[in-house]
């Protein structure tokens, strides 16, 4: 069974500064990839997706993340963090296969400082 | 509706009742999952459907959980003799079909007492 693991469950980083939020997949064939977000008190949203076409996949609010199957990793990045980035992140994995599974990692929380 | 819908959003419930929980999907999704947040945890998968069968219900922790689905529309997850470590905000979502995007519920917030 396909499985996702994300390095760090909690990141801090200075308003303007790179962010990178690390996942990886383990999965002899490379699944389908995504990155979740969760402000708080919210429901989690799509950030972005890898579904086979272009390995840098471009999301919302200026995260990308990029596709590298010889590491099997999916880190999600964004040039400039803002104060409204603040929220946590979740990587996740389904499968190529008939089933369907949705499996998440246990998530990143990020803190922007001023 | 435009979105998933899940009730209640809130439940008190004692240890030892029973608790049912609801997911209404987005319309035409034939796809439907179960999650278990914990407090300041990431998402236990607990279940998907595809229509109304369940090919993965290996994330269910006990035999006290069950879930179904009819109609491939409304599902409803049921705690059986609920006990306090089945305190958590149990989340719904549903995608078109099986490995497109999942757009997900506010979550039922449950608590045993």
């Amino acid at each position: 069974a396909q499985s996702v693991t994300q390095l760090g469950s909690h990141v801090s980083v200075s308003e303007g500064a790179l962010v990178l939020l690390r996942c990886n997949y383990s999965s002899s064939v490379p699944p389908y990839l995504f990155w979740y977000v969760q402000y708080p008190n919210q429901g989690l949203q799509l950030l972005l997706k890898y579904t086979s076409a272009a390995t840098l996949v471009k999301g919302i609010n200026g995260f990308e993340a990029e596709f590298k199957k010889s590491e099997t990793s999916f880190h999600l990045t964004k040039p400039s963090a803002h104060m409204s980035d603040a929220a946590e992140y979740f990587c996740a994995v389904s499968d190529r296969g008939s089933q369907g599974n949705l499996i998440f990692g246990k998530g990143t929380k990020l803190s922007v400082k001023p | 509706g435009a979105g998933v819908s899940q009730s209640p959003s809130n439940k008190v419930t004692e240890k030892g009742k029973d608790v049912e929980l609801r997911c209404d999907p987005i319309s035409g999704h034939t796809a439907l999952y179960w999650y278990r947040q914990r407090l300041g945890q990431g998402l236990e998968f607990l279940i998907y459907f595809q229509g109304n069968s369940a090919p993965d219900k290996s994330g269910l922790p006990s035999d006290r959980f069950s879930a179904e689905r009819t109609g491939e529309s409304v599902s409803t997850l049921t705690i059986q003799r609920t006990q306090q470590e089945d305190s958590a905000v149990y989340l719904c979502a549903s995608s078109y079909r099986v490995q497109t995007e999942a757009f997900f519920g506010q979550g039922t917030r449950l608590t045993v007492v």
